[in-house]
């Protein structure tokens, strides 16, 4: 069972609002990421990170920032929400490290989403 | 970069058939093809995965194949049950430590 878990699972804010989406795991994997999901069902790697004070930016630009001043912590934060923004905001993490002499497949675990929409 | 291509983007089968989902991947150095789950309200979770020195595996009711001449790998489904409807994704990554790359999504919907 994966322990990572994302706040809020639903959010509704009007057009300008500051949002911030929390992720929080409690594996102690080293790499976290943040993927939107349109409604279309694919995944965009919008945001990821391979460490404390290390965050990349992904595959599909966004305008969202992220932090990650924790190693459990990965929080993804709107200045001014708009319209655009709506969409499903999944949170994901692996571990890269070596146990027992073999190397982690790197398996993504996810959290359940936050779904935002921007009215 | 490593382009994956996943087919059909929906799939509608009876209970008790069989279900396959195809994917094909551009870069030669990919090495690692997981398959993931999503089932609705949740996020995609790890069903199976192949590494490239292997042409088959499976696992109960679900098998994956790879052919590495061709570049592509599928996902086979047997003896589908109700529980089965879900988005299934395929992935394709190259050495350890580098990102996933993703198909667009198969919806699979099991018909009672």
């Amino acid at each position: 069972e994966a322990d990572i878990y994302q706040t809020p699972r639903y959010l509704v804010i009007g057009t300008g609002k500051k949002i911030t989406l929390e992720c929080s795991q409690t594996m102690g994997h080293d790499k976290m990421y943040w993927y939107q999901q349109d409604p279309g069902m694919e995944l965009h790697l919008i945001h990821y990170s391979y460490g404390v004070n290390s965050t990349e930016k992904g595959d599909l630009s966004s305008e969202s920032t992220v932090s990650r001043i924790r190693t459990e912590h990965f929080p993804l934060t709107l200045e001014s929400a708009r319209p655009s923004h709506t969409s499903q905001y999944l949170c994901a993490s692996s571990d890269s490290s070596v146990r027992r002499g073999l190397a982690s497949t790197g398996e993504l675990f996810f959290g359940e989403g936050s779904r935002l929409t921007v009215l | 970069g490593e382009n994956v291509e996943q087919h059909p983007s929906t799939l509608s089968v009876q209970e008790g058939d069989s279900a396959v989902i195809k994917c094909t991947y551009s870069d030669s150095a990919s090495n690692y093809f997981p398959w993931y789950k999503q089932e609705l309200g949740k996020g995609p979770q790890l069903i199976i995965d192949i590494r490239s020195n292997v042409g088959e595996k499976k696992d109960q009711r679900i098998a994956v194949t790879l052919n590495k001449t061709a570049k592509h790998f599928s996902l086979h489904i047997t003896e589908t049950q109700p529980e089965d409807s879900a988005v299934y994704f395929c992935a394709a990554r190259k050495a350890a430590g580098n990102k996933l790359t993703f198909g667009g999504g198969t919806r699979v919907l099991v018909k009672p």
